[in-house]
């Protein structure tokens, strides 16, 4: 059964530390998302790739959360350096171009 | 820009009753998808059902259907014959079929189920 993998599924952290999450996308999808999920604001794009470009990030906040795909097996999430308003469900997901995405089980982030 | 609005943030529904879910979305697109996903307490997104803007037909998966009214932009999900296992938070979500084929989501709609 083909998946969208993503580790960890939990981290607890300290504030100011790195933290980075990654994803593992479905074979021969070419498009790959981060999203984030907390209570108040639902579900938040972060950022997006097609064919391993980015596309758009406009929804990271640029001076501490960085994203890419280095192949095409691997999207990382990066976080440095970390808060507490950073905790939260991340999830990755992937699809085709055109079409349904595929979700990850999503990596629960606290930040202390 | 577009949007998905979910106005019912809870429902519920006793098992084996009807329930339908409420959405509606705002885009200036003609081509582009639609879907519904659910979130039980695992956290895990399953998608339920998609639906082809391009499509007059609507679709169907077993005890989930759609009701796609696309001039009026809506598309509300009905669940037949409820399950306790239907209890999660649907998600509507939007995808343009152009090039920038962001999925937007509702705020979701949490469905309880009772025996």
């Amino acid at each position: 059964d083909a998946r969208v993998t993503q580790t960890p599924r939990h981290k607890v952290t300290e504030m100011g530390q790195e933290v980075t999450m990654r994803c593992q996308p479905i074979l021969g999808h070419n498009t790959v998302f981060w999203y984030r999920q907390t209570m108040m604001q639902g579900l938040e794009l972060l950022a997006y790739f097609r064919n391993r470009a980015p596309l758009d990030d406009s929804g990271m906040p640029k001076d501490r959360f960085s994203a890419e795909m280095p192949d095409a097996t691997l999207a990382t999430l990066k976080i440095q350096p970390s808060e507490p308003r950073d905790s939260a469900v991340y999830f990755c997901a992937s699809g085709l171009h055109t079409g349904e995405l595929f979700f990850g089980e999503g990596s629960r982030l606290t930040v202390l | 820009a577009q949007t998905v609005t979910q106005s019912q943030p809870e429902m519920s529904v006793q098992e084996a009753e009807t329930v339908t879910l409420s959405c509606t979305y705002d885009t200036s697109e003609s081509d582009y998808y639609l879907f519904w996903y659910k979130q039980p307490p695992s956290r895990q997104m399953i998608l339920v059902i998609r639906q082809e803007a391009y499509k007059q037909q609507n679709a169907t998966e077993n005890r989930f259907s759609v009701n796609f009214q696309k001039a009026a932009k809506s598309f509300s999900l009905k669940i037949s014959d409820s399950q306790l296992g239907d209890a999660a938070m649907y998600f509507c979500a939007y995808r343009s079929a152009y090039n920038t084929d962001k999925l937007i989501f509702g705020t979701g709609t949490r469905l309880q189920v009772f025996p």
